[in-house]
């Protein structure tokens, strides 16, 4: 069973540029979540979406952005980057809401 | 505000020894508490707790969780240099989001 896909691996982006990240959760799961990993800040919690819809949303500036689509993927944007969002973006699938696999990440730097 | 607060942030052992792992939290809208190990990139699952006084156990790991103290441990026996990692503890709350702790670095030296 394959697991969560994230791509790409490793982003370089200059600041003010957008980027956008996908991520194709476990086959059967409808519940896809987005966190942010930093040194300084830990995981923390972006967005979640379950069949197309947000239904909660982290502490970040609306920059940060995602969507899902009908076959479960989703993605997730950010605009005019700034060198403070170079981190580890990691999305999780769900099942259940309890139990969440995560994907190995997309590595962004922002230079 | 919500919190999950991990100790010790980091320790170093040698092979062989028994780790304890602490994970306390205050939070609305608990849901489950969460074991995660993190070597490069992907956190790997380890334990999802719900109940109280429920030991669960996968090899030489195994978890608890007090839901009337509002702590979960994690325990490591006869440690390996592969369990050197970032176990991470998390809160699922039903409002679909896991709020995590920092982390606890762990170094097993041969």
């Amino acid at each position: 069973k394959a697991g969560v896909t994230q791509t790409p691996r490793y982003l370089i982006k200059t600041r003010g540029q957008q980027v956008t990240l996908s991520c194709s959760p476990i086959s059967g799961h409808r519940s896809v979540s987005w966190y942010q990993q930093t040194p300084g800040q830990g995981l923390q919690f972006l967005f979640e979406y379950f069949s197309e819809t947000q239904r909660n949303k982290g502490n970040f500036p609306g920059r940060f952005s995602g969507r899902q689509f009908s076959n479960s993927r989703s993605e997730m944007n950010v605009s005019t980057l700034e060198l403070g969002d170079s981190a580890l973006y990691l999305c999780a699938s769900s099942l259940t809401s309890s139990g969440y696999t995560f994907g190995s990440g997309t590595r962004l730097t922002v230079v | 505000e919500d919190k999950v607060v991990q100790s010790p942030l980091s320790l170093v052992v040698h092979e062989g020894d028994t780790v304890t792992l602490n994970c306390s939290y205050e939070v609305t809208n608990f849901r489950s508490l969460l074991w995660y190990k993190q070597e490069k990139k992907a956190p790997t699952f380890l334990f999802m707790l719900t109940s109280s006084g429920i030991e669960k156990k996968s090899g030489r790991l195994s978890s608890i969780l007090d839901k009337k103290e509002l702590f979960s441990i994690l325990n490591i026996t006869a440690t390996q240099t592969g369990d050197s990692a970032v176990y991470l503890c998390a809160v699922a709350f039903n409002d679909y989001k896991l709020s995590f702790g920092a982390g606890t670095t762990v170094t097993v030296r041969a």
